[in-house]
């Protein structure tokens, strides 16, 4: 069995301050791991993924994630938030190298605030 | 140059009614899926096809019947229409071998009055 489990249904930070959006995964299975993106009426797009490689990964926008198998854990993190950065955000986990998409399980989403 | 397209990207109707959600993505991918996301962005997948082929159904009303006349479309027609599928709708594909690759679509907002 898998779960997803964002920590904030909502995190606000000033422009130029680190964000962090946290994430916590349950999985039987080895796991893979993404984040999504979601601007305000536009559909989500796909900002970085981990699938037993490297733990830390890099995605667009500036954005990276730690892949943290004793804490289970996968933390979205920036160094510096910009205006365009508000959106909702989801945690994303499946199970590697397994093909059905019933095994994609998405996060309740993390909506992320910026004040100027 | 549209990846995946949505029409119409807003539907209002009445309960009782029939209605229909087109899909196209021109990706080349092999898999499209439809999502229904709730007031509260809880998103849930509904059903994938993958070369014609229906590959999951979750538990989702037999109202709702995905039709995929080829690779590129996907499209989910709704009947007898109730105020609880008022939703976002998504569709998204990918690409073989990457489900987890999704590509979505804009979404089409349904409102059932």
């Amino acid at each position: 069995a898998q779960s997803v489990t964002q920590l904030d249904s909502h995190v606000s930070v000033s422009e130029g301050t680190p964000v962090l959006l946290r994430c916590n995964y349950s999985s039987s299975y080895s796991p893979s791991l993404f984040w999504y993106v979601q601007h305000p009426n536009k559909g989500l797009q796909l900002l970085l993924k981990y699938t037993s490689a490297a733990t830390l990964v890099k995605g667009i926008n500036g954005f990276e994630a730690e892949f943290k198998k004793s804490e289970t854990s996968f933390h979205l993190t920036k160094p510096s938030a910009h205006m365009s950065d508000a959106a909702e955000y989801f945690c994303v986990v499946s199970r590697t190298g397994y093909s059905s998409a019933s095994k994609i399980i998405f996060g309740s989403g993390t909506r992320l605030s910026i004040r100027p | 140059d549209t990846a995946v397209s949505q029409t119409p990207k807003y539907l209002v109707t009445q309960m009782g009614n029939d209605k229909s959600i087109k899909c196209e993505q021109n990706l080349g991918h092999d898999t499209m899926y439809w999502y229904k996301q709730d007031s509260k962005k809880f998103l849930k997948i509904m059903f994938s096809y993958n070369n014609k082929e229906l590959i999951i159904n979750e538990t989702v009303p037999n109202r709702f019947s995905p039709k995929s006349p080829d690779k590129a479309h996907l499209n989910l027609h709704i009947n007898s229409l109730e105020l609880g599928d008022s939703a976002v709708y998504f569709c998204a594909s990918s690409p073989p071998g990457r489900i987890y690759e999704q590509y979505f679509g804009p979404g089409t907002r349904l409102t059932v009055t």
